[in-house]
């Protein structure tokens, strides 16, 4: 069964602005993990967040997570024409295994 | 620099041949993933490995099975092929070497396979 929506599912923004894409999942987790896939091929992971984390930065990109709320949220500062890509997050429990969201399409005109 | 790598990019097959789909890391990973990709459905996990020949069930294995006889290769199969498995299929892997589920998967290409 699927275990995290994103939203929203497309997202058109100009060069220079930020970028902020929300993640909803239903069940307790270890830890949630964004990626990027850029159009036609494969997933590149981002960054983890740990459940028991609530803001996690690299680089351009900041992460929050409530945990109470069952969700997360994927900012993205002073986006570039190279950020476009689809954006996933992703669950984890204690196994390896990971449960997919369905996925935002950002899109960043110049 | 770590890789994963699929068989093909591109495949084209008609209803009811066998289909192979190849899987090889590089990593020395233990722990490796198929996942199909549809629009507006995200991934969605068909089978995973945790080591040599082992095998679970994802969320959608019907129509499919794998096998894993080296560490290094998993092989996604379609034993009858039918138009409903037209999908990118993707292949990832990951190591278990933190024991809580934090390991990133490793992703390859994808291989865009139609079935006609």
């Amino acid at each position: 069964s699927q275990q995290g929506e994103e939203d929203p599912q497309a997202l058109s923004i100009q060069e220079g602005e930020n970028a902020t894409m929300n993640c909803s999942y239903k069940t307790s987790i270890n830890n949630l993990q964004w990626y990027r896939q850029n159009s036609g091929r494969g997933l590149v992971h981002l960054i983890l967040i740990r459940s028991n984390e609530r803001e996690k930065h690299s680089g351009r990109l900041r992460v929050t997570l409530d945990t109470s709320k069952k969700s997360s949220s994927l900012l993205i500062t002073a986006s570039r024409a190279a950020d476009t890509a689809s954006y996933f997050c992703a669950t984890s429990g204690t196994a390896s295994k990971l449960t997919f969201g369905t996925g935002t399409r950002l899109q960043v005109t110049l | 620099d770590v890789k994963v790598t699929q068989s093909s990019r591109y495949l084209v097959k008609r209803t009811g041949e066998k289909v192979f789909l190849e899987c090889v890391q590089d990593m020395d990973h233990e722990n490796m993933f198929w996942y199909r990709q549809d629009p507006g459905l995200g991934l969605r996990l068909i089978y995973f490995s945790y080591d040599v020949k082992m095998k679970e069930k994802g969320d959608i294995p019907e129509g499919y099975s794998v096998s894993r006889e080296k560490k290094e290769r998993f092989s996604l199969i379609l034993e009858s092929a039918s138009t409903n498995q037209t999908s990118m299929y993707l292949c990832a892997s990951s190591s278990s070497f933190s024991g809580r589920g934090e390991d990133e998967q490793f992703f390859g290409p994808g291989t865009r396979l139609t079935v006609l």
